[in-house]
């Protein structure tokens, strides 16, 4: 089955710096790699997502990037504010597939 | 508005008890899910289901079993509970095709004493 590993553990970072994490998987298969954020006593809500035919993509502050031959994926948040404070999911499937294989969260702390 | 709803936020149970879990949601989804979220092990799959009356076990099924009787509700159920599956547990719903988004219930903290 896949395995998505996640990098760092936790992220600290002063306001209006950039935070990158990092997520490699192992199935070759994975084509679709959503990134969840979950705040504190609240529930995973999909943040972004990019499928396998698309290098980057970006929405505002946040971007994804995804490197196939390498089989990684990143997150990348830009001029970060407090209220990016939260745990942050990677996850990968394959197309056809019903789950997700979920990393195991990155805590991103903004210092303000 | 897309909603999925958890039967209980909190839960204490002895050790030994039957446990009930009940999920709920209003999409019309084909999928559910059921996790149990523990600090630095993130989301990990105990059991899902793509249909009604269909399972598939997840990557910790063991201790737990999971009912779907109807589309919008599944069950998660502790048989016997013990007291390491003290966790919070999290149920989510989604489409089978086109938009894999999955929509997470508010989770219950279950304890096991």
């Amino acid at each position: 089955g896949e395995n998505v590993e996640q990098h760092p553990s936790t992220l600290s970072v002063q306001e209006g710096d950039s935070a990158v994490i990092k997520c490699t998987y192992s199935d070759s298969a994975s084509n679709y790699f959503p990134w969840y954020k979950q705040e504190l006593g609240k529930r995973p809500q999909l943040i972004i997502d990019i499928r396998s035919n698309v290098g980057e993509k970006k929405d505002q502050r946040i971007a994804v990037t995804l490197n196939k031959t390498a089989k990684h994926f990143s997150l990348h948040i830009t001029e970060t504010q407090p209220e990016d404070s939260a745990v942050y999911f990677c996850a990968a499937s394959s197309s056809g597939a019903n789950n997700l294989f979920f990393g195991t969260g990155t805590r991103l702390t903004v210092i303000p | 508005d897309v909603k999925v709803t958890q039967s209980s936020r909190y839960l204490v149970k002895r050790t030994g008890e039957k446990v009930f879990l009940e999920c709920v949601q209003d999409m019309d989804h084909e999928n559910m899910f059921w996790y149990r979220q523990d600090p630095g092990l993130g989301l990990r799959l105990i059991y899902f289901s793509y249909d009604v009356k269909m399972k598939e076990k997840g990557d910790i099924p063991e201790g737990y079993s999971v009912s779907r009787e109807k589309k919008e509700r599944f069950s998660l159920i502790l048989e016997s509970a013990s007291t390491n599956q003290t966790s919070m547990y999290l149920c989510a719903s989604s489409l089978r095709s086109g938009r894999f988004e999955q929509y997470f219930g508010p989770g219950t903290r279950l304890t096991v004493t």
